[in-house]
C-alpha cells in the first residue's frame, strides 16, 4: 500500500504559484520522498526528490517538514502544461524495497 | 536525463495471442527494471520487479507464468502477455534505474488492448 496521502484533486490560476501537500507520516529515516507527475497516456515524470533538506531545481522545490511527516511540492509560476496527476511517493533504500508505490495522486488543473 | 524507451506505444492483439513488450535504458544501465499496469482512472500498480541476470519478483496476485519476464542484459527488459485476454487490455508501464538511491526513470507507456 501506498505511505503517502494527497488530497485527490486541486486547481490553480496559470502563471501563480502551485503547492501540492503531501502526508508521510510513517515514513522511516532511510526513505526518500519523491514526486513524479503523469500527464494523460504517458509515463510518470520525474520531478524532484528529497531525504530531508528542502531541494530545488529547474521544475520544482520540495518542502519537507523538520519531523518529515509531511512534505510540499511547490510550481512556481505552474503554467497550462503542468496540468497532470502528481504523485508523492516513499521510497524505499533499494533492491525490492526500490521500487515506487504509487498511490492515488493529486489531480492538478491549470486555469487560465 | 536519462531516456528509458518503451515500445511498441500501442498494441490490439486478438484474443489468445501472446503480446511482447520491450523496455530499454538508452544511455545508463539499468540494474533493476519495474513493470507497472494501469486501468483507466486508477493509479499504477507494481507487477514485477526484474533484476538483470535473474529470476523476476511478481507482487502478489500477479500470475507469473501469463506475465513473463526477461531482463538479459543491462538495458533491455520485455514483458509477454501470454494467452492474451480482454481483461488484460491495460496501460503497461517500465521504468528502470541505476541502484538505490537513485531516480527511476520511466518509459512512454504500452497502451495493450486484446480484442
Amino acid at each position: 500500500d501506498a505511505k503517502t496521502t494527497q488530497p485527490p484533486s486541486m486547481d490553480c490560476a496559470e502563471g501563480r504559484a502551485a503547492n501540492l501537500p503531501c502526508n508521510h507520516s510513517t515514513i522511516s529515516g532511510n526513505e526518500y520522498v519523491y514526486w513524479y507527475r503523469q500527464i494523460h497516456s504517458q509515463g510518470p515524470q520525474y520531478i524532484i526528490h528529497g531525504l530531508k533538506n528542502n531541494e530545488t531545481n529547474e521544475m520544482a522545490s520540495l518542502i519537507i517538514t523538520e519531523d518529515r511527516k509531511s512534505s510540499t511540492l511547490i510550481l512556481p509560476h505552474a503554467t497550462l502544461r503542468d496540468t497532470a496527476v502528481y504523485y508523492c511517493i516513499v521510497r524505499g533504500p533499494g533492491g525490492s524495497q526500490g521500487n515506487l508505490i504509487f498511490g492515488k495522486g493529486t489531480k492538478l488543473s491549470v486555469k487560465p | 536525463g536519462a531516456v528509458v524507451s518503451q515500445h511498441p506505444s500501442r498494441v490490439i492483439c486478438k484474443s489468445g495471442t501472446s503480446v511482447k513488450i520491450e523496455c530499454r535504458s538508452l544511455d545508463f544501465q539499468a540494474t533493476t527494471m519495474f513493470w507497472y499496469r494501469q486501468f483507466p482512472k486508477q493509479s499504477l500498480m507494481l507487477m514485477a520487479t526484474s533484476n538483470e541476470g535473474s529470476k523476476a519478483t511478481y507482487e502478489q496476485g500477479v500470475e507469473k507464468d501469463k506475465f513473463l519476464i526477461n531482463h538479459a542484459s543491462l538495458t533491455l527488459s520485455t514483458l509477454t502477455v501470454t494467452s492474451a485476454h480482454p481483461e488484460d487490455s491495460s496501460f503497461y508501464i517500465c521504468s528502470a534505474g541505476t541502484g538505490a538511491r537513485e531516480k527511476l526513470f520511466f518509459g512512454s507507456g504500452t497502451q495493450l488492448s486484446v480484442l
